[in-house]
């Protein structure tokens, strides 16, 4: 068990839906990352934040939309679904930035139907 | 080199081999690279964290070296046994800190 928790663990939807995922970082951890893993591609980093502020951003589309509030859990918005948007989609938290581990969460499943 | 890449894409070995892979990320604006352990069904586990020229780290049977000049990393199992198995995932991070994953080396080591 990493310490980091993300809720809930399946969920299933339609197209043009929006849903929220959810994340809980370690204890003491102030950076949190979302990432995406897709059949056909491999892990692709999202977005970055660190204590409340964007810190780095990856390969997020527009229809999707993070943050991270003052008690250090995070949110992944993801609007407008579409088909290729299913994919298992993790969170990591680190004490801080790059330069240390990050600890990854059990994931989301996600389908969109 | 614009991406990370790793190799080989995937290695059989026998119980008690030792075996390395390769990891080649872009050496400009490089900040940080990851390895990390990812076994099927769970979370990717992470191994090492390394940002120095010439860094080496070792945990337990697995050890990792770092060329930053040439933009290289080699992860090294020695005597690979059966519960090694699983992907090996190596992610190179630039000072602004996005990180970019290669594709993974899958070990599969066989009793």
């Amino acid at each position: 068990d990493s310490g980091v928790t993300q809720t809930p663990k399946h969920l299933i939807t339609a197209t043009g839906q929006r849903v929220t995922l959810r994340c809980s970082p370690r204890s003491g951890d102030l950076s949190v990352y979302w990432y995406q893993q897709s059949l056909d591609q491999g892990l692709q980093f999202l977005i970055q934040y660190y204590n409340g502020e964007e810190r780095a951003k990856g390969n997020i589309l527009e229809r999707f939309s993070a943050q991270q509030f003052p008690d250090l859990h995070s949110e992944l918005n993801l609007s407008s679904l579409e088909l290729g948007d299913s994919a298992l989609y993790f969170c990591a938290s680190s004490e801080a930035g790059a330069t240390y581990e990050q600890y990854f969460g059990p994931g989301t499943r996600l389908t969109v139907t | 080199i614009l991406n990370v890449e790793q190799s080989p894409q995937s290695l059989h070995v026998q119980e008690g081999d030792s075996t390395n892979f390769t990891c080649s990320f872009p050496s400009s604006n490089f900040y940080a690279l990851h390895w990390y352990r990812w076994e099927t069904a769970k979370s990717p586990e992470a191994l090492f964290v390394m940002t120095l020229n010439g860094d080496e780290k070792k945990k337990g049977r697995i050890s990792a070296t770092l060329n930053t000049k040439e933009g290289y990393s080699y992860l090294y199992i020695k005597g690979s046994q059966p519960e090694d198995s699983a992907t090996y995932l190596c992610a190179s991070s630039n000072q602004g800190g996005k990180l970019i994953f290669g594709q993974g080396t899958e070990l599969s080591v066989k009793p």
